[in-house]
């Protein structure tokens, strides 16, 4: 079965903190992503990685970065989190570059 | 910019009853239409895909139908149950964005017993 975890399924921060979300997957899959899913808005791409070290700008990139050190690993920062940075983010993998992507269960972010 | 579009966002039925979500796409590239389904506190999982060589698929009680020259695809839950109530999101990818999936707003399901 393919597992994908996320480091924690709800965190709260404030306003300029430095965000981490840590997402990692177990099945040597060279995709990663970060999605964030808002109620009437559907899942919308923040940033996905296609190999170590390597990454590109999806649809909503702007206050985000990420990280990919090791192929298991993928890290989304937010640098100075936002209020409107209140999200549910959701980490995907997949062997294939169109291929299924398999979900973590997601890290409900506030920020106050 | 792709778009995905789904409806309806909301679709109340009962046990026994076909409930039908309709996507329409804008990027004749696409080649790869799957349906994520999602749980309360749980993120979404491949329900089902269809690739535009085929105009309908079936996977157990659910079906997608798709007709290519009108760039639509459907998701049909035959007998549906109280346990598929979830949240349904169809997507797509293909072309110039063969990572990518651009996904749909999604339809929140109710299956009443």
């Amino acid at each position: 079965d393919v597992k994908v975890t996320q480091s924690s399924r709800y965190l709260v921060k404030r306003t300029g903190e430095k965000v981490f979300l840590e997402c990692v997957q177990d099945m040597d899959h060279e995709n990663m992503f970060w999605y964030r899913q808002d109620p009437g808005l559907g899942l919308r791409l923040i940033y996905f990685s296609y190999d170590v070290k390597m990454k590109e700008k999806g649809d909503i990139p702007e206050g985000y970065s990420v990280s990919r050190e090791k192929k298991e690993r993928f890290s989304l920062i937010l640098e100075s989190a936002s209020t409107n940075q209140t999200s549910m983010y959701l980490c995907a993998s997949s062997l294939y570059s169109a291929g299924t992507q398999y979900f973590g269960p997601g890290t409900r972010l506030t920020v106050l | 910019q792709q778009q995905v579009k789904q409806s309806p966002q909301s679709l109340i039925v009962q046990k026994g009853g076909i409930p039908i979500i309709n996507c329409a796409y804008e990027n004749t590239a696409f080649d790869y239409f799957p349906w994520y389904q999602q749980f309360p506190g749980k993120g979404p999982a491949l329900l089902i895909a269809i690739r535009p060589d085929v105009s309908e698929k079936k996977e157990g009680r659910f079906t997608i139908s798709f007709n290519k020259s009108a760039k639509q695809f459907s998701l049909h839950i035959m007998d549906s149950q109280p346990g598929d109530s979830a949240t349904y999101f169809c997507a797509a990818s293909g072309g110039g964005s063969n990572y990518k999936l651009t996904f749909g707003k999604g339809t929140l399901l109710t299956v009443n017993p």
